[in-house]
């Protein structure tokens, strides 16, 4: 069974740019939820895709916009990026939206932004 | 407003010192109460969810317990490998979909 895998792992952007993030979702799972971690801080949730629909959004403004794709692989985008966007990126899936699904998360995505 | 706190923020023990973690919860209604381990750099790994009070899960030296008002995370006779960042999560009533609410996390370091 392969887990949630994300890609790339590093990456490193100056402010204004854009950026696209990557997360392919544990075998048989079809939903997909994102999560953005700042150094010593817990997981934020940023938004959840579920069958390729938002399904849930977080307190994060429209520059964070994602999708997800028919084989459940889903992509974050942030526009304009700013400085505070800087952070680890963490995408999880989960067997259904149910509500007690467990959320499985991937290793990250490492976002610097100068 | 929902939220969680986890204490202490950092604990260091000596190898085979038992001890505990705990996270504290305010929310409208509990759905699910989750714990994770992380490792630095990387995501986290579930290791257990609780969904009643009363409710206990075991895992080797890890034993994580429910009230209505907060878990502990056990820990018995831990070893160096134990050392990692705890993270506690909740899912409430009336959240938006698929949010889990994280604590900032226990960071547990234990020496030989």
């Amino acid at each position: 069974e392969t887990g949630v895998t994300q890609s790339p792992t590093h990456l490193i952007k100056t402010r204004g740019q854009q950026v696209t993030l990557r997360c392919s979702s544990q075998s048989g799972h079809n939903t997909v939820s994102w999560y953005q971690q700042a150094l010593g801080q817990g997981p934020q949730f940023i938004f959840q895709y579920y069958r390729e629909e938002e399904n849930g959004r977080g307190n994060f403004p429209p520059r964070f916009s994602g999708l997800q794709f028919p084989n459940y692989s889903s992509e974050l985008n942030v526009n304009a990026l700013e400085l505070d966007d800087s952070a680890l990126y963490l995408c999880a899936s989960s067997l259904d939206r149910e509500v007690q699904e467990t959320q499985y998360f991937g290793p990250g995505t490492r976002l610097l932004v100068l | 407003e929902d939220q969680v706190t986890q204490s202490p923020e950092a604990l260091r023990l000596q190898e085979g010192e038992s001890s505990s973690l705990n996270c504290s919860y305010t929310v409208s209604g509990l759905r699910g109460l989750f714990w994770y381990r992380q490792d630095p750099g990387k995501g986290p790994d579930f290791l257990f969810t609780l969904y009643s009070a009363g409710e206990e899960k075991e895992k080797e030296r890890l034993k994580a317990t429910l009230t209505k008002k907060e878990s502990f995370l056990h820990i018995t006779a831990p070893k160096p490998e134990d050392s990692a960042t705890y993270l506690c999560a909740v899912r409430a009533y009336g959240g938006s979909q698929g949010n889990l609410i994280f604590g900032k996390g226990t960071k547990l370091s234990v020496k030989p």
